[in-house]
């Protein structure tokens, strides 16, 4: 079956912009998961939606948003972009609970400049 | 709150000698634990995970951890590496809330380097 599809693989915006990343999840995944990777800081959870609904988030500013639509789709949404939120964005799709595999997107480059 | 700690953020390692990858954790609830696998310009994939029962688990690839709960560890080892087996590896947590959903805490990382 198909995996976790992140779209568009990389991207370039000038910081102030704001940039809107994809996700489609695994057929049958109802959980989306969204993780921010920087050597930095290393991989760090930015929210999860199930059912449409935010259960979790992360410790991250306002200007990170997400949603989640009715065929288990996800966006999220960086507003003012900083230079700082270079990152690979990954995105992970599963069955809810905690004891389930995470399947990861291959994720998208955004490099603020 | 939960912390994962890799004690070794490199491990460079000779084809067909073996290898292990240190992992800790700390949580004030119960837990799921994970090793991943990030090879360069590529998402995670699972190594293998434990959930409860025997402390030994066993992975694809040939890769094998185990859990001590006294120690708070989940070591990940391998007997004989390939080329193939350079990238990086990454220990995570999650909690056993079922209904408090999907969240994974990483460590750092271990990058692991195969030499001929």
């Amino acid at each position: 079956k198909a995996g976790v599809t992140q779209t568009p693989r990389y991207l370039i915006k000038t910081r102030g912009q704001q940039v809107t990343l994809s996700c489609s999840p695994i057929s049958g995944h109802r959980s989306v998961s969204w993780y921010q990777q920087t050597p930095g800081q290393g991989l760090q959870f930015l929210f999860e939606y199930f059912s449409e609904t935010q259960r979790n988030k992360g410790n991250f500013p306002g200007r990170f948003s997400g949603r989640q639509f009715s065929n288990s789709r996800s966006e999220m949404n960086v507003s003012t972009l900083e230079l700082g939120d270079s990152a690979l964005y990954l995105c992970a799709s599963s069955f809810p609970g905690g004891d389930t595999e995470a399947f990861f997107g291959q994720g998208t480059r955004l490099t603020v400049v | 709150a939960q912390s994962v700690t890799q004690l070794d953020s490199q491990v460079p390692v000779f084809e067909e000698a073996p290898v292990e990858l240190r992992c800790n954790y700390s949580s004030s609830v119960s837990v799921y634990l994970f090793w991943y696998v990030q090879y360069p310009n590529q998402g995670l994939q699972l190594l293998l995970k434990y959930l409860s029962g025997s402390t030994l688990v066993k992975g694809i690839n040939g890769f094998e951890a185990e859990f001590n709960k006294s120690q708070t560890s989940f070591h990940l080892r391998k007997p004989s590496v390939h080329i193939s087996d350079t990238a990086e590896y990454f220990c995570a947590v999650s909690d056993d809330r079922g209904a408090a959903g999907n969240k994974l805490t990483f460590g750092g990382g271990t990058r692991v380097l195969v030499k001929p």
